[in-house]
């Protein structure tokens, strides 16, 4: 089985830009969950997606937001881009999303803000 | 609520030597447990998890942890460190926020292995 893929790898952008990830889980995998990781703050959790409903949401301002689609790929947005936003953002994939079951990463897409 | 607290961001091992990485967790539930390694420009990879089966967990690579109640910790152990181990490694604790179910992650301890 391919295991989590997210694109792009790598994205530079500017103050006040947009910015949009995506994430294509494992097959077969109906949650996907999306972390933002920092030096600073570590690993924090953005919100999860289950069969395209947000179950589940961290304590992000509202311009990060995300969605789900009939295939389970999901896409993460951030709006008005801030410098703080600089960080790896990760995305994790389960079958069922429920915390007893390992959650599998993709590589992190690294977002660079300027 | 429930959370993890890893003592030391920097543990520093020669290769041969016993790893000891230290997790401490708060819940007012049984919580499961997990540790995840990540290596260089990568995601997290799984080492070991528990969940509420045995208190001693095995898991890939020659690592196991050990479920302490009493203690409140997990800490994550290697007899002999290969240079290969070199990597930042977290604890996290599964959290019930809300009605649902998510994971709180640790601050992360990097692990450095001297030749």
């Amino acid at each position: 089985k391919a295991g989590v893929t997210q694109t792009p790898r790598y994205l530079i952008k500017t103050r006040g830009q947009q910015v949009t990830l995506s994430c294509s889980p494992i097959s077969g995998h109906r949650s996907v969950s999306w972390y933002q990781q920092t030096p600073g703050q570590g690993l924090q959790f953005l919100f999860e997606y289950f069969s395209e409903t947000q179950r589940n949401k961290g304590n992000f301002p509202g311009r990060f937001s995300g969605r789900q689609f009939s295939n389970s790929r999901s896409e993460m947005n951030v709006s008005t881009l801030e410098l703080g936003d600089s960080a790896l953002y990760l995305c994790a994939s389960t079958l069922a999303g429920t915390v007893r079951e390992t959650q599998y990463f993709g590589p992190g897409t690294r977002l660079l803000v300027l | 609520a429930q959370s993890v607290t890893q003592l030391g961001s920097h543990v520093s091992v020669s290769e041969g030597a016993l790893v000891l990485l230290r997790c401490n967790y708060s819940s007012s539930v049984p919580p499961y447990l997990f540790w995840y390694v990540q290596y260089p420009n990568q995601g997290l990879q799984l080492l070991l998890k528990y969940t509420s089966a045995a208190t001693l967990v095995k898991g890939i690579n020659g690592f196991e942890a050990e479920f302490k109640k009493s203690e409140t910790s997990f800490h994550l152990t290697k007899p002999s460190a290969h240079m290969s181990d070199a990597a930042e490694y977290f604890c996290a604790v599964s959290a019930v926020r809300g009605g649902s179910e998510k994971l709180v992650f640790g601050k992360g301890t990097k692990l450095t292995v001297n030749p």
